[in-house]
């Protein structure tokens, strides 16, 4: 079975400051999907990016960016110029397109932002 | 587009007692999923389904229960309530298949929070 590891289960940083959350999955397919998604207190599931494993592109959404390293299958994002709103936990997530549909999540990286 | 549909958004048992959470999606998604989020363990994935008809167990489905008659519906039935199922559950939608990158994105509805006392 896929496995996803997210081995900070909390970060802070510094308001207008860059932070780095890790991920690390096992899987033995070569064609599959990597998501991050951002948790609030509110507890609502947002999509902040992603990434086809067929692309060598990083993936980028504004202040969001991912460095993708598909040998190492390592799938860090990055905030950069980090807001107050960014606040919340981070989940790392895996799909595979070729065998079954299931979503793997990691189990989370709280991210405090410091005024 | 009302996207994913949960109700009831807060809801506290008693031991024992049967509920029903309601799911719904107007995306005309075939995957839909059901989570469980407990402090620390992430969201485990209680049942699934790739369409209607069709059902079938996650990682953690003991009593709990699900049926899909239908694309858009797919609620989660708890048998007999216990304090371990106290939790926040999520419902979810997808595409099943690939339909290229911009569709393979799981959508969560808003969350049922549950108590059982």
């Amino acid at each position: 079975a896929q496995t996803v590891t997210q081995s900070q289960p909390e970060m802070s940083v510094q308001e207008a400051e860059t932070v780095t959350l890790s991920c690390t999955y096992d899987t033995s397919e070569s064609d599959y999907y990597l998501f991050w998604y951002k948790q609030p207190p509110s507890r609502q599931m947002i999509l902040v990016i992603r990434q086809e494993a067929y692309k060598q592109q990083n993936a980028t959404e504004n202040r969001f960016s991912v460095n993708f390293q598909k040998a190492a299958k390592s799938f860090s994002l990055k905030i950069s110029d980090s807001q107050l709103g960014d606040a919340a936990m981070y989940f790392c997530a895996y799909r595979a397109m070729n065998t079954g549909n299931q979503f793997y999540f990691g189990t989370g990286t709280s991210l405090t932002v410091i005024p | 587009n009302a996207g994913v549909t949960q109700t009831p958004k807060f809801q506290v048992l008693k031991t024992g007692q049967s509920m029903t959470l309601q799911c719904a999606q107007d995306m005309n998604h075939e995957y839909m999923s059901w989570y469980r989020q407990d402090p620390g363990m992430g969201l485990r994935l209680i049942h699934y389904s790739v369409g209607a008809g069709i059902t079938d167990q996650g990682e953690v489905p003991n009593g709990y229960n699900v049926s899909r008659s239908t694309t858009e519906d797919f609620p989660l039935r708890l048998l007999s309530a216990a304090p371990s199922q106290t939790s926040v559950y999520f419902c979810a939608s997808s595409y099943s298949f690939d339909v290229g990158s911009s569709g393979n994105t799981i959508y969560f509805g808003e969350g049922s929070w549950l108590t059982v006392v």
